[in-house]
Parts: structure tokens; sequence; C-alpha cells
């Protein structure tokens, strides 16, 4: 068990680029969940995968963001032409679902500054 | 919709004293329950979670966690902190099969010598 592993842990981008961040779950969890975290603020539900089919998008997720997790392995978040409000803490979770109720382990985080 | 309410966003207790961090929730149903602690720069770390059954549940680092249904809470307690318990602690409430936590705004924990 290697834990969550987020990518990059830090990432610096002008206002207007387009960034991406991987994470890659725990490897026999089945399912995915990304957050945002705003300084001073508890993280905030984005969207989650079982397997390879994204289940739920939060309202929060607008039409700059998109997830993939195309093998049901690693995801990927994607997030077009940035803006300050988009300056956070994106946190990465996995967990097993369908033996029994398994809690969400968490990667480090991607840290995004918009410049 | 799931709610999650810290009402004390710092607290400063000193090493070896007690520490109980509050948390009060609102669910249509029976919670699934967590905390989790994060320190600077980090991810979350799960100290306890209560899905079902004994409402006195233990987790990590000697932390430990009661479910009250009357008053919708589950606080967290310590007896004793270390200085290495100093970090912010979130408690989050999970949608029926786990699918999205809600989390509340946190507690900062600060120990003093």
């Amino acid at each position: 068990d290697t834990g969550v592993s987020q990518n990059p842990r830090h990432k610096i981008t002008k206002r207007g680029q387009n960034v991406t961040f991987r994470c890659d779950p725990i490897s026999e969890h089945n399912r995915l969940y990304w957050y945002r975290q705003t300084l001073g603020q508890g993280p905030e539900f984005l969207t989650y995968f079982q397997n390879e089919a994204q289940l739920e998008k939060s309202r929060l997720l607008s039409d700059r963001f998109s997830a993939e997790r195309p093998k049901g392995s690693f995801s990927t978040l994607e997030i077009q032409r940035t803006e300050q409000g988009d300056s956070a803490m994106y946190l990465c979770a996995s967990s097993q679902v369908g033996t029994g109720n398994q809690p969400q382990h968490f990667g480090d985080g991607t840290r995004l500054s918009i410049l | 919709a799931q709610s999650v309410t810290q009402p004390d966003i710092h607290i400063t207790v000193s090493e070896g004293a007690s520490l109980e961090l509050r948390c009060n929730y609102s669910y249509g149903a029976t919670p699934y329950l967590f905390w989790y602690v994060q320190s600077p720069g980090q991810g979350l770390q799960l100290l306890l979670k209560y899905f079902s059954g004994d409402t006195l549940v233990q987790g990590i680092k000697g932390f430990e966690a009661e479910f009250k249904r009357s008053q919708s809470s589950f606080n967290l307690r310590k007896p004793s902190v270390h200085w290495s318990d100093a970090a912010e602690y979130f408690c989050a409430v999970g949608d029926f099969g786990n699918e999205k936590l809600t989390f509340g705004t946190g507690t900062r924990l600060t120990i003093i010598p």
C-alpha cells in the first residue's frame, strides 16, 4: 500500500494558461474523488469516479474543468483558461467500495497558484 | 443537504492537557462520520470513522469520538495532547454509500508547552 500519489505537488502558472494534475490512487481502490480546498476552508467535493465512469460532478466544476479516469486507474484533472479564483489545493482521494463501508484515503494534494 | 459545523476555529491547549473538538452535523438519515487531521501543506489523514454500532469510536494516535444522535454531534477527544498533535482537524459527514464527503471548516489546534 503506497498510498494516494498526486503530481505535481505545486504548480504556479499565469492566468489564462491550462494546467493538468495527476492522481494515482491506491491500486485496488475502485473509487476516486477530487476535492478543492481554499485557504482556511475544508475540502469541497468536485467529482468522483467508480472505475472509469464519472458518476457525479459538483456545481463547483465549471465548464473549464474536466476530469478523466480512462482505464479506471489514475485520473487527471484539467483546468482550462485558469483564473485567479482557481488558486487552491486540489486533493485526490480513493476508496474501495463493494466490500463494506470503507473510508477515503487522501493524497498530499497539488497546490495551484495563479499569477 | 448535509452540512457540518465546527464552531471552534482555533483552540489552544497546554501539552498534557485533555482536548475536545466539537462537531455538529446535519443529515437526513444515519450518518457516516469521520475525523481527519491535516498538517500544513499536507493531505488529510484519517483519525477515525463511525459507520454504525458502538457510538464510542477509537482511532489512531489516542483519539476517540462519540456519536450522539440526539445532539447531532460527533466530538473528538484525547485525554492528553502531545506537541505533535498541533494541526488542523476536520470533521466530515459522508453521503449514503460514502459517495462524497462534506467537511466542516476545520479547527486549528495549537499546543503550548
